[in-house]
C-alpha cells in the first residue's frame, strides 16, 4: 500500500528565504505526482503535475523534482514571500494518496 | 470554465440525521472521488468512481455511501452521520493524469 510523507510538518521562515519541500513515497511504481496548495479552509490550487516520464517541471518561482527510483519529490520555492504562506501537498497517482502536508509560513 | 461544483459548502447537522453532499463536474471527466481531511491526516479516499455505475471503497468508507447514475455527478450520502464524521470533504474529478478539486464542504456533526 503506497504511503506519502511529507517533511518537515510546518515551516516558518523569514520573506525571500529559498525553501525546499519534500515529499517520500514508498511504491515507485507512480505513473504522476502532483503538489497543491491548500489555503486555510479552502479547495486545493494544483501548483504542479510531473508525468512518470519527467524529471521536473517549472512554474514561475516554483520547481517540482521526481526521483522515482529513489521514491522522492521536491518542490523548491525560490525568493519566498508572505503570499506563499499556505499548506503544501504531494500526491501519488494512479490511486491519488496525499500526504499529510507541509505547513510553511513566511513572515515579513 | 472546467468546474468541480459541491454543496452545500458548509452544513452543521444532529447525529443520524441522513444528509446528502453533492458533486457534479463539467468536464466529462470518468474517474471522481470523495474525500475526508483531518488535521495531521491529510486527505483520505472514501470512495471513487470509475464510470458512471461503478463505484468502489477508497481507504475509509464506513459509514458513507456514493452512487453515480450520470457521470457528471457524484453525490456522497450519510445515511446516519455521527460527530466522529465531521470534518472537512472534497470531490475531485480527473481525467488520466490531472486532478480537479472541488471548493470543500464543512461538515459538522453534533
Amino acid at each position: 500500500k503506497q504511503e506519502v510523507t511529507q517533511i518537515p510538518a510546518a515551516l516558518s521562515v523569514p520573506e525571500g528565504e529559498n525553501l525546499v519541500l519534500n515529499c517520500s513515497f514508498t511504491d515507485s511504481a507512480i505513473y504522476n505526482l502532483q503538489w497543491f496548495r491548500q489555503d486555510p479552509g479552502k479547495g486545493l490550487t494544483s501548483l504542479l503535475l510531473i508525468q512518470s516520464s519527467q524529471r521536473e517541471q517549472t512554474s514561475g518561482r516554483l520547481n517540482a523534482s521526481l526521483d522515482k527510483s529513489s521514491g522522492r519529490s521536491t518542490l523548491y520555492i525560490a525568493a519566498s514571500q508572505p503570499g506563499d504562506s499556505a499548506t503544501y501537498l504531494c500526491a501519488t497517482y494512479n490511486k491519488l494518496i496525499f500526504g499529510a502536508g507541509t505547513r510553511l509560513a513566511v513572515h515579513p | 470554465e472546467a468546474q468541480v461544483t459541491q454543496n452545500p459548502r458548509y452544513l452543521i447537522t444532529v447525529t443520524g440525521k441522513k444528509l446528502t453532499v453533492t458533486c457534479s463536474q463539467n468536464m466529462n471527466h470518468e474517474y471522481m472521488s470523495w474525500y475526508r481531511q483531518d488535521p495531521g491526516l491529510g486527505l483520505r479516499q472514501i470512495y471513487y468512481s470509475m464510470n458512471v455505475e461503478v463505484t468502489d471503497k477508497g481507504d475509509v468508507p464506513e459509514g458513507y455511501k456514493v452512487s453515480r447514475k450520470e457521470k457528471r455527478n457524484f453525490p456522497l450520502i450519510l445515511e446516519s452521520p455521527s460527530p466522529n464524521q465531521t470534518s472537512l470533504y472534497f470531490c475531485a474529478s480527473r481525467l488520466n493524469t490531472e486532478a480537479f478539486f472541488g471548493q470543500g464542504t464543512r461538515l459538522t456533526v453534533v
